[in-house]
């Protein structure tokens, strides 16, 4: 399977501020996907990161509040915007080699909102 | 609503009994059902998919389809302390998408 890192790991923010978290991966893989996992919670889907358009986005998410960008096969971002205590929350991406394949992800990354 | 039910445990067994997770979903034209391993403070990891009726072993896992009855389960064979973890049950749609639709998870452990 494809190696997936994620940056930062972990990060602190103060309310009001935006992070942007990276996802790469160390092959070419046609779908990317970015979730959320809340505090003793499972998994929620944010996105998918389309290569080359705009991001399809799930219920409850909004591109001002989460803009996501694909530049290529290999590289996503998600941008936390304006931040408050509720997005605190660890972020995940996953990737597929094809749309029915597997998902796998990357080491995800932890975010606290003071 | 799409929905993917687990029971939440947690699950405990001794170590080398079989341990039974189970999960049921509401789409019935789902295709596709993943088994995800969480440990604490970790990403989930896949240790099983399966796409048809039946029965699918891996070592010491086994998945169990019907589609039927819109059911999944998991078995883990000789279950060893190792395998405490969250057990995440995931299922995909038949979609444009590869949306995965994860269950609460099953937290699972092993006594030694």
């Amino acid at each position: 399977s494809a190696v997936i890192s994620q940056k930062p790991s972990r990060d602190i923010c103060q309310r009001g501020t935006s992070l942007t978290i990276q996802c790469q991966v160390d092959s070419q893989v046609t779908m990317m996907f970015w979730y959320r996992q809340q505090p003793g919670q499972s998994l929620t889907l944010i996105a998918t990161a389309n290569q080359g358009s705009e991001a399809t986005y799930e219920s409850g998410f909004v591109i001002d509040k989460f803009p996501i960008s694909r530049p290529n096969l290999t590289f996503s971002t998600l941008t936390v915007s304006n931040m408050s205590p509720e997005d605190s929350s660890i972020y995940l991406c996953s990737v597929a080699a094809q749309t029915y394949n597997e998902q796998f992800f990357g080491p995800g990354t932890r975010l606290t909102v003071l | 609503q799409k929905e993917v039910e687990q029971n939440s445990g947690p699950l405990s067994v001794p170590e080398g009994a079989i341990a039974s997770l189970n999960c049921t979903y509401s789409d019935r034209g789902s295709q596709s059902f993943f088994w995800y391993r969480q440990y604490s403070g970790k990403s989930p990891e896949l240790i099983m998919s399966i796409y048809s009726n039946g029965d699918k072993e891996d070592g010491r896992f086994t998945a169990q389809l019907n589609k039927a009855s819109q059911y999944v389960s998991l078995l883990i064979r000789d279950s060893q302390p190792s395998d405490s973890a969250t057990y995440l049950c995931a299922v995909k749609g038949g979609g444009s998408q590869g949306n995965l639709i994860f269950g609460k998870g099953t937290k699972l452990s092993v006594k030694p």
